[in-house]
């Protein structure tokens, strides 16, 4: 059964720190997903990570994938309060189902 | 305007009623999904759609039913048969090939 860690679990920075999310998964995935969620709001697509090696940016958010060490990285720069909001990764299973992580919950303070 | 609705946004149950959730995307979607999250937690699905007419449960299926009458229409039915209803529901959509899950605005279901 495909199980997916992220952490930490709750993440509390400063404005204008850097720092990363992890998200590990137990079984072979070449497909990962990021998700934005706002309290009491659904969920917002952020990346789509396709492959072994793949890195995309959007603004302050980068995320990577390396499917060898079953391994996915959202990479916060300079965080902003706009970033406050949990955080999920989903790693797509053999029969075409998302499995979610916990989620982290961040919070960016002044 | 193409996206995912759901209705109500908001529902109350009284304990013994069944209770329908309703999912509609206009995306031309072949795949849609039902996921429960509780307060705090991630996402786990209820079931799942790959075709019409066609469904699978999910990890947590028990106690809820679905049908898959109209490509755009996958309504999640919460019986008196589950024990903890309240939740926030959320659907999905996805394209087979791409996989990435679009999802709706949710519903919030409590019961009284």
């Amino acid at each position: 059964e495909l199980k997916v860690e992220q952490n930490p679990l709750f993440l509390s920075m400063q404005e204008g720190k850097n720092y990363t999310i992890y998200c590990n998964y137990s079984t072979t995935s070449d497909r990962l997903y990021w998700y934005r969620q706002d309290p009491g709001k659904s969920l917002e697509s952020l990346f789509v990570l396709l492959s072994n090696g793949a890195v995309k940016q959007e603004g302050r958010l980068m995320a990577s994938l390396d499917t060898k060490a079953r391994l996915s990285t959202l990479h916060i720069t300079a965080a902003v309060h706009d970033l406050s909001a949990t955080y999920f990764c989903a790693v797509l299973t053999n029969t075409d189902k998302l499995i979610f992580g916990t989620g982290t919950r961040l919070q960016v303070f002044p | 305007d193409g996206g995912i609705t759901q209705s109500p946004k908001y529902l109350f149950r009284k304990e013994g009623q069944n209770v329908t959730l309703s999912c509609e995307q206009n995306l031309n979607h072949d795949a849609m999904y039902w996921y429960r999250q509780d307060p705090g937690q991630g996402l786990r699905l209820i079931y799942y759609s790959q075709i019409v007419n066609d469904f699978q449960k999910g990890d947590i299926a028990e106690g809820y039913s679905v049908s898959r009458e109209k490509k755009e229409s996958f309504p999640l039915t919460v019986t008196s048969a589950q024990k903890n209803p309240t939740a926030f529901y959320l659907c999905a959509s996805s394209s087979i090939s791409y996989n990435e899950q679009f999802f709706g605005p949710g519903t919030r279901l409590t019961v009284l």
